[in-house]
Order: structure tokens, then sequence, then C-alpha cells
């Protein structure tokens, strides 16, 4: 089993610019959560899939965010326009029970 | 609402040292709790979790948690740390007010193991 795969693990981009972050959750999950982490606000829920439709998105900053989940296999989260403020860990994670989450390494993204 | 309180956002020990890295809870409701650990790098790992039944949870790399309802408290403990055990360790608490099990985290502890 290979886990949670997410790519890039590094992203740097200036400001103004879209980016794109991927997700392969563990096969046969049915639940995605997308994390984000700054040393700020720790860690912050920002949007749950189950069975790839959205149910929780309120932890969406604002409308810079989008996800998608449009495979059981795969799931984006873009921000666009990107912002120095939204520098942070990505997490993407996946689960088969409700009482466990398995994390993906994460995405480092810096905004110039 | 549920929230979770490490108390100490960095610990540091010496190797062999046992370690208590403690957390505190406030809920309403049944309570679910949770340790993730996360070392450098590296996403989070379930290390234990409190459902129901016994107060005392065993998890893995030798680590357990006592549930204290009584002091809303949820302590995670190892009689003997090593190297390898430095990591970031966050408590969780459930939150289903959203229908679903949404996870609060706690600010984190850092573990720094000295030889």
């Amino acid at each position: 089993d290979a886990g949670v795969i997410q790519s890039p693990r590094h992203e740097v981009t200036e400001m103004g610019q879209e980016v794109t972050l991927r997700c392969k959750p563990i096969s046969g999950h049915n639940s995605l959560f997308w994390y984000r982490q700054t040393m700020m606000r720790g860690l912050e829920l920002l949007i749950y899939f189950n069975n790839n439709v959205p149910i929780d998105d309120s932890g969406m900053p604002e409308d810079r965010f989008s996800a998608k989940m449009p495979n059981a296999s795969f799931s984006t989260l873009k921000i666009q326009p990107s912002e120095p403020r939204d520098s942070a860990v990505y997490f993407c994670a996946s689960s088969s029970s409700w009482d466990t989450q398995y994390f993906g390494p994460g995405t480092r993204l810096t905004v110039l | 609402a549920q929230s979770v309180t490490q108390l100490d956002s960095q610990v540091p020990v010496f190797e062999e040292a046992p370690v208590e890295l403690r957390c505190n809870y406030s809920s309403s409701v049944s309570v679910y709790l949770f340790w993730y650990v996360q070392y450098p790098n590296q996403g989070l790992q379930l290390l234990l979790k409190y459902l129901s039944g016994s107060t005392l949870v065993k998890g893995i790399n030798g680590f357990e948690a006592e549930f204290n309802k009584s002091q809303t408290s949820f302590h995670l403990r190892k009689p003997s740390v090593h190297i390898s055990d430095t990591a970031e360790y966050f408590c969780a608490v459930s939150d289903f007010s959203g229908g679903y099990n949404k996870l609060i985290f706690g600010a984190g502890t850092r573990l720094a193991v000295h030889p």
C-alpha cells in the first residue's frame, strides 16, 4: 500500500499565479480531507469529501480556494490567484472508517 | 464547541528518560480523543485513540495515554524515550456537529530527545 500520495512535495510560485495541489487517496477510502498547517494557525481543515462529494467546505478561506474530486482516486486543491499569506504546508488525508485518518506527506507551498 | 489545549509547546528530554505530553480538552458531549505524531517532513500518523472502554490506551511505539474525565485530560506518556521519538505530537478531539468526525487539533508539542 503506497499510502496517500501528494504532489508536488514543494512548490514555489509568485504572487498572483495559479497553484494546483494534487492528492491520490488510499484505494478503497471513501473520505478525503484537505488540511492547511501554519505556525500561526496550526492545523486547519479546509474541506471534507465523502464519496467524491464535498460535504463541508466551511474551512476554505476565501473564493480564491477551490477543491475538486472528480473520481475516487484523485483530488485537487487550487489557489487562484495565490498570495504570500497562502504559504503553508497542505496535507491531504483519507479514511475508510470514521476514527482513523491517513495523512499524506504534504505539499510545502511558498508564495513569493 | 470542542477544543483541545496542549499545555507545552516544547518538551526537551534526555534519551531513556520518561516523558509526559499534556493535553486538556473541552467537550460538552461524548468524547473521542486522539494523539497523532508528525516526524520531520512527514504527514501525521495516528499514535492512539480513545473511543470508549478502558481509560488507559496503548498505542504504537510504546506510547500510552490515559483518559481522565474528571480532569478533562488525555496525557500521553512513554516510560523511556529514544532519539527516534523526536517529533511533533498533536492531540485532537472529535467534533460531530457537522455530521461527520471533524478532528479539532491542538497546537502541538515538539518533543526533542537529546543523547
